[in-house]
């Protein structure tokens, strides 16, 4: 089955400054690749997503990146406020039409 | 629009017993997920109905299951409840079958003892 790896763990930033967090996933017939952030008490939030046949989306001060030969795919947060803290899970839906979370990233963003 | 509802957010069951959780799709929405949120495990893929039919299911064992209605909503059941059970049981509601831009509810948390 499909799997998904997601790094860093943690990551603190300062309010300001940019983070990212990067995914790598196993089936190469993997063809959707959803972010989601979730906060203490609630359920993961969907904030952005790409498909397979797109390198780059953007929404505002987020953006994911897809390397399709490489299997791997990023998030980039620009402009952090303390608002973003929260754990970020990338996902994958495979051939199997099943979808497959990363580990999560705990991100704190300093005031 | 209103989101996903899950009912009940918290339970406490004792070793053995079974559990009914319950989702409400967002309006529109015919493809119900489930999820099991665990700190060791993370978010596990439990199963997936669309109009009322189980499409794919994950490697959980045959004590859990569940079911969709006609109006969408759904259920799963767990039975003979084990400690290893505790977790955050989310759902998560789309237009599209398949994993597809999914939406989430808040969770029901049970705690098995």
């Amino acid at each position: 089955g499909e799997n998904v790896e997601q790094h860093p763990s943690t990551l603190s930033v300062q309010e300001g400054d940019s983070a990212v967090i990067k995914c790598t996933y196993s089936d190469s017939a993997s063809n959707y690749f959803p972010w989601y952030k979730q906060e203490l008490g609630k359920g993961p939030q969907l904030i952005i997503d790409i498909r397979s046949n797109v390198g780059e989306k953007k929404d505002q001060r987020i953006a994911v990146t897809l390397n399709k030969t490489a299997k791997h795919f990023s998030l980039h947060i620009t402009e952090t406020q303390p608002e973003d803290s929260a754990v970020y899970y990338c996902a994958a839906v495979n051939a199997g039409n099943m979808l497959t979370f990363g580990g999560g990233t705990r991100l704190m963003v300093k005031p | 629009k209103a989101g996903v509802t899950q009912t009940p957010r918290y339970l406490i069951k004792t070793r053995g017993q079974q559990v009914t959780l319950s989702c409400s799709p967002i309006s529109g929405h015919r493809s119900v997920s489930w999820y099991q949120q665990t700190p060791g495990q993370g978010l596990q893929f439990l199963f997936e109905y669309f109009s009322e039919t189980q499409r794919n299911k994950g490697n959980f064992p045959g004590r859990f299951s569940g079911r969709q209605f006609s109006n969408s909503r759904s259920e799963m059941n767990v039975s003979t409840l084990e400690l290893g059970d505790s977790a955050l049981y989310l759902c998560a509601s789309s237009a599209i079958a398949g994993g597809y831009e999914q939406y989430f509810g808040p969770g029901t948390r049970l705690t098995v003892t």
